[in-house]
């Protein structure tokens, strides 16, 4: 059973739309978050939600934006895709994880976003 | 600001052989921890070995191993026995209040 799970895994889309990515994550953790790895393979983080809470917002533009329906779910919407948005987007989750620096974080296998 | 770096782009290695990338971070932090991941072409983010940082003894897993040096704040990683399988990029990162700070990674080829 994969412990975290993105779909798609793969996204093309057109500049300007509005576009979704889910996560989903069966490990029981309270802790959930969003990288970014850019073209040069760069990985950032962007967000974290505890138990459904926005712990971490990593001054991302407003054009992203979290949503957590319960605590083994992430998901990113992206309104109003630009080109430099294109990118891979991990979700990570670990056990705890609210401002510890002690909490492993497992990667689910990433979300490949092409805008054109 | 706590950084990481990564001063080596690429790095290659014999099958069989020994290999050890470098890393060095910057924080004023006295309790951390750091972690080495792994990236193979799949793209999946494979967690390698965990180092904390009140601990003198360094990580080890299997033919994975960490040199931590908390003074110089340097925290290698020594792959024993170099497999094909172990091809990858790889990437030091420090947990800090709940996210992971990353290097700029490491491509690992490993020849036959």
């Amino acid at each position: 059973d994969t412990a975290v799970s993105q779909t798609p895994k793969y996204l093309v889309t057109q500049m300007g739309n509005d576009k979704s990515i889910k996560c989903e994550q069966n490990l029981g953790h309270d802790t959930m978050y969003w990288y970014k790895q850019d073209s040069k393979k760069f990985l950032k983080i962007m967000f974290s939600y505890n138990n459904k809470e926005l712990i971490i917002n990593e001054t991302v533009p407003n054009r992203f934006s979290p949503k957590s329906p319960d605590k083994a779910h992430l998901n990113l919407h992206i309104n109003s895709l630009e080109l430099g948005d294109s990118a891979v987007y991990f979700c990570a989750s670990s056990q705890e994880g609210t401002g510890t620096t002690t909490d492993t974080q497992y990667f689910g296998p990433g979300t490949r976003l092409t805008v054109l | 600001a706590q950084t990481v770096t990564q001063s080596q782009p690429e790095m290659s290695v014999q099958e069989a052989e020994t290999v050890t990338l470098s890393c060095t971070y910057d924080t004023s932090e006295s309790d951390y921890y750091l972690f080495w991941y792994k990236q193979p072409p799949s793209r999946q983010m494979i967690l390698v070995i965990r180092q904390e940082a009140y601990k003198q003894q360094n990580a080890t897993e299997n033919r994975f191993s960490v040199n931590f040096q908390k003074a110089a704040k340097s925290f290698s990683l020594k792959i024993s026995d170099s497999q094909l399988g172990d091809a990858a990029m790889y990437f030091c990162a420090y947990s800090w209040v709940g996210k992971l700070i990353f290097g700029q990674g490491t491509t690992l080829q490993v020849k036959p």
